[in-house]
């Protein structure tokens, strides 16, 4: 069965400070994975997305993450953070085979000035 | 840039009674989808939507749930007679291709449902 695993209910971090919000995932075939961002009262914002090819994917606003196939990773970077970055972030999973997206439980993120 | 889009942003009603909950896809997107979110909870899907017909469906999406695009621009979730455990955030997706091909699927806002 599927599943994405964020293991930090919160992240704190200092303006200017590089951060990390951590995501691990379960699939059984070869995986799609995602991250989205909610602001207070709006929707679910996509910011990128690995399908195929380079490690490194590079999003919206400057974020960044990782696939790593051996650790069955995906975590989101982003080398200076802004206090607008304060958000909840969710990562997301859906194999080839599939229509639906798992979502994990989501991280709150907390930049401060 | 385009968005997906949803009315109400919050329904109230009577347990027992039926509802529909209404989104608009981004105009070129082929593939439709309905997610919940109850609250403290993960987002949950619940249907996809292609062609007219479901493509796939949760085992959330039992009877009392059915889906519908009525017009060239609407896409509907009804809920026939709501429970109090039918009360949670409902976000209508949709997508350009199939998921299958890793294809993103663009998030509405949401609808906050009440269920008293």
């Amino acid at each position: 069965a599927q599943s994405v695993a964020q293991p930090e209910d919160q992240v704190n971090v200092a303006e200017g400070n590089p951060l990390t919000v951590k995501c691990t995932y379960s699939v059984s075939g070869n995986p799609y994975l995602f991250w989205y961002v909610q602001y207070p009262n709006r929707g679910l914002q996509f910011l990128l997305k690995y399908i195929t090819g380079d490690n490194l994917v590079k999003g919206s606003y400057g974020f960044e993450a990782e696939f790593n196939k051996s650790q069955t990773s995906f975590h989101l970077k982003k080398p200076s953070a802004l206090v607008s970055d304060s958000a909840l972030y969710f990562c997301a999973v859906r194999d080839t085979g599939g229509f639906k997206t798992i979502f994990g439980a989501g991280t709150r993120l907390f930049v401060k000035a | 840039e385009p968005e997906v889009t949803q009315t109400p942003s919050h329904q109230v009603t009577q347990m027992g009674q039926e509802v529909i909950l209404r989104c608009v896809p981004i105009s070129n997107h082929l593939y439709f989808y309905w997610y919940r979110q109850i609250l403290g909870q993960k987002v949950e899907f619940l249907v996809s939507f292609y062609n007219n017909e479901i493509s796939e469906k949760s085992e959330i999406f039992d009877d009392q749930f059915s889906v519908e695009r009525p017009d060239g621009s609407n896409f509907t979730l009804k809920i026939r007679s709501t429970k109090l455990e039918d009360s949670a955030m409902y976000f209508c997706a949709s997508s350009e291709t199939s998921g299958l091909s890793g294809d993103t699927q663009y998030f509405g806002p949401g609808t906050r449902l009440t269920v008293l």
